[in-house]
């Protein structure tokens, strides 16, 4: 089984909305967390990183973590066109491990 | 920016091929990783590298073989490819002292036949 799991697998959302994506972990031992994203035919690049209980705000994008249930979501308001990738949630036991472990990621279209 | 550069950006080969698949890394970053995308499976970690002649293994090694020649310089090898390796490789690079990030190459579409 996935350590990392992501849902939903696929997610359509009209431009302008809220588009809310979830992690959960199944490994306590993961304590830090981030999202990356990928548009088609490229490699995935980080949108932020989260390693405290709680919200961090970065523009349109909100994470919130919750390392008792091991959750983590990402929120894109006023989502646009140019939102529409692949967003994976990537978690580390350590700050300074050196291994990051991926999710199966969530697909996201943003219809015009 | 940091720059990934892999190559090729395809290949194809027929099972029990050798392949080797090269990336460079231009930002002085100690760690390196090889990385496989699936659907239904995200990115799976095969090996990754602290240093030049340091390999660690990750979470699907069985049939990989890596090796880090110099700080900027990390190969993937497939000594006997078989068909279940058909899949698109990444390569990226972190320095893991403040900045956590990964930087991700364009990739490697590979496809054994």
């Amino acid at each position: 089984q996935q350590k990392v799991q992501q849902s939903p697998e696929s997610l359509s959302v009209p431009e302008g909305g809220m588009a809310s994506l979830n992690c959960t972990s199944s490994d306590r031992n993961f304590q830090y967390f981030w999202w990356y994203r990928q548009h088609s035919g490229e490699g995935p690049k980080a949108l932020m990183s989260i390693f405290s209980d709680g919200d961090k705000k970065e523009g349109r994008f909100t994470a919130h973590l919750n390392k008792a249930s091991l959750h983590v979501s990402l929120h894109i308001r006023d989502s646009q066109p140019s939102d529409s990738a692949l967003y994976f949630c990537a978690a580390s036991k350590n700050y300074n491990q050196g291994k990051l472990i991926f999710g199966q990621g969530t697909k996201l279209s943003i219809k015009p | 920016e940091a720059a990934v550069t892999q190559s090729p950006r395809n290949k194809v080969t027929v099972t029990g091929g050798n392949v080797t698949l090269s990336c460079r890394q231009t930002n002085s970053h100690n760690y390196m990783y090889w990385y496989r995308q699936d659907t239904g499976h995200g990115l799976r970690l095969i090996h990754y590298s602290y240093g030049a002649g340091n390999l660690q293994i990750g979470d699907v090694p069985d049939g990989y073989k890596a090796t880090r020649t110099t700080q900027e310089d990390f190969f993937l090898l497939l000594e006997l490819a078989s068909p279940s390796q058909t899949s698109l490789y990444f390569c990226a690079s972190s320095d893991w002292t403040g900045t956590e990030t990964l930087y991700f190459g364009s990739g490697t579409r590979l496809t054994v036949l």
